[in-house]
């Protein structure tokens, strides 16, 4: 099992702030790091597959960066607004493997 | 597109009883996926087929568990016997694939099917 850490577990923040979180994960053996949001009560949805180092997504308000050789990836949130209420996840991606991060649950107070 | 379909939404079983947990994945998709969602563990991989061939079940806790893709628009979950340890929402997935390799596409989820042994 490797170890995908998320950091915060959980963050509340303002509408209209933004903010951001990490996915720390093993520099080895990478093809792809995933990011998922994920509702209460729903099942996951893809954000972002990213797999390349310096890659750069964005989709909307939110964003997500890369850095394989030192295995971390950031989401960022601009203006965050109640209906990013979720957890995101991020997952390790490896030749023939995956293993998901435990999550940042984040919620967004009005 | 409906989407992955997984079936039942929801079963409670008793300690011992066999439980077959049902999946359709989105036409098109050759790579399909069961996860396990604890509050314990998490979201865990248990395995992953690709064009109806299990490619690596090295996530499948123990031999009470096995999973099966007759073709390419059904797979099967089963537990048996199970155990109230097994308790867990089990979601599958979906997505297009390379041959023989763990696909790093977007996977879909279906809604999941929450189980409850007793």
């Amino acid at each position: 099992i490797l170890n995908v850490e998320q950091s915060p577990q959980s963050l509340h923040v303002q509408e209209g702030d933004s903010t951001n979180f990490t996915c720390s994960f093993p520099s080895s053996n990478f093809y792809a790091l995933h990011w998922y949001r994920w509702e209460t009560a729903k099942s996951p949805e893809a954000l972002f597959v990213m797999t390349l180092n310096g890659d750069e997504k964005k989709k909307g308000r939110i964003s997500a960066t890369l850095n394989t050789k030192e295995g971390y990836s950031y989401l960022y949130i601009k203006g965050s607004q109640p209906e990013d209420s979720a957890t995101y996840l991020c997952a390790f991606n490896g030749a023939n493997n995956l293993f998901f991060g435990t999550g940042t649950r984040l919620t967004v107070i009005p | 597109d409906a989407g992955v379909i997984q079936s039942p939404r929801h079963e409670v079983t008793e300690m011992g009883q066999e439980v077959t947990l049902r999946c359709k994945p989105i036409s098109g998709h050759n790579s399909l996926f069961w996860y396990r969602q604890t509050m314990m563990r998490g979201l865990e991989l248990l395995i992953y087929f690709n064009n109806n061939v299990p490619i690596d079940d090295s996530g499948m806790p123990e031999d009470r568990f096995s999973a099966k893709m007759p073709n390419a628009s059904f797979s099967t979950l089963k537990i048996q016997p199970s155990e109230p340890r097994d308790s867990a929402v089990y979601f599958c997935a979906s997505t297009d694939g390379a041959s023989g390799s763990l696909s790093y596409n977007e996977q879909f989820f279906g809604p999941g099917t929450r189980l409850t042994v007793l």
